[in-house]
């Protein structure tokens, strides 16, 4: 099955800097990857998602890049604010034709005011 | 407009007592998700429905199971919960009813946080 590595486990940043979330996923076939945001006690929320016949994509201060050669896929957020301190989660679909998912295993961002 | 909805949110019982926990949708997805996660972990997926069919984890414990009278609700039975089981439970839905289409995106629910005593 597929396997999904994230790193690093940890981040912490000043306000205003950048944060990169990085991923490796094992299965060739995976097309979907999806990023999670998941503050404290609340459920996952999609804040961006890229599909494999795409190489970046951007909305607003986040982005993800995608290489599926290497299979790796990366999460870019710019100027960082203090309320995007949280935990954030990767995803790979497995290469069915719906969305099951697994996830990498988490990246607490602290961003310091 | 709660799209996926879960109760109770908290669920307290004790140790080999049954309890059951509920997912409803107003989206009509076609396929829907029990994840199991525990404090600084990763969600870890149960088991999905897709439609009826119901689809199982290898690594799923016996002591999970799940119902799904209609495309609506979908239920989780622990059938003698142990202390290791304690942890958020999240229902999640998707669709899948375009032939070759790729639409995967999973909606979540609050989930229930299961204390086991």
């Amino acid at each position: 099955g597929e396997n999904v590595e994230q790193h690093p486990s940890t981040l912490s940043v000043q306000e205003g800097d950048s944060a990169v979330i990085k991923c490796t996923y094992s299965d060739s076939a995976s097309n979907y990857f999806p990023w999670y945001k998941q503050e404290l006690g609340k459920r996952p929320q999609l804040i961006i998602d890229i599909r494999s016949n795409v190489g970046e994509k951007k909305d607003q201060r986040i982005a993800v890049t995608l290489n599926k050669t290497a299979k790796h896929f990366s999460l870019h957020i710019t100027e960082t604010q203090p309320e995007d301190s949280a935990v954030y989660f990767c995803a790979a679909s497995e290469g069915t034709s719906y969305g099951k998912l697994t996830f990498g295993q988490g990246t607490i961002l602290t961003v310091h005011p | 407009d709660a799209m996926v909805i879960q109760n109770p949110r908290y669920q307290v019982t004790q140790f080999g007592k049954p309890v059951t926990l509920s997912c409803s949708q107003t989206l009509n997805h076609n396929v829907m998700y029990w994840y199991q996660q525990k404090s600084s972990q990763a969600p870890k997926l149960l088991f999905h429905y897709y439609d009826k069919d119901f689809n199982n984890e290898a690594d799923t414990p016996d002591n999970f199971q799940s119902r799904r009278p209609n495309t609506s609700f979908c239920f989780l039975d622990i059938r003698s919960p142990g202390l290791g089981d304690a942890a958020m439970y999240l229902c999640a839905t998707s669709r899948d009813d375009l032939p070759g289409s790729s639409y995967n995106e999973q909606f979540f629910g609050p989930g229930t946080r299961l204390t086991v005593l």
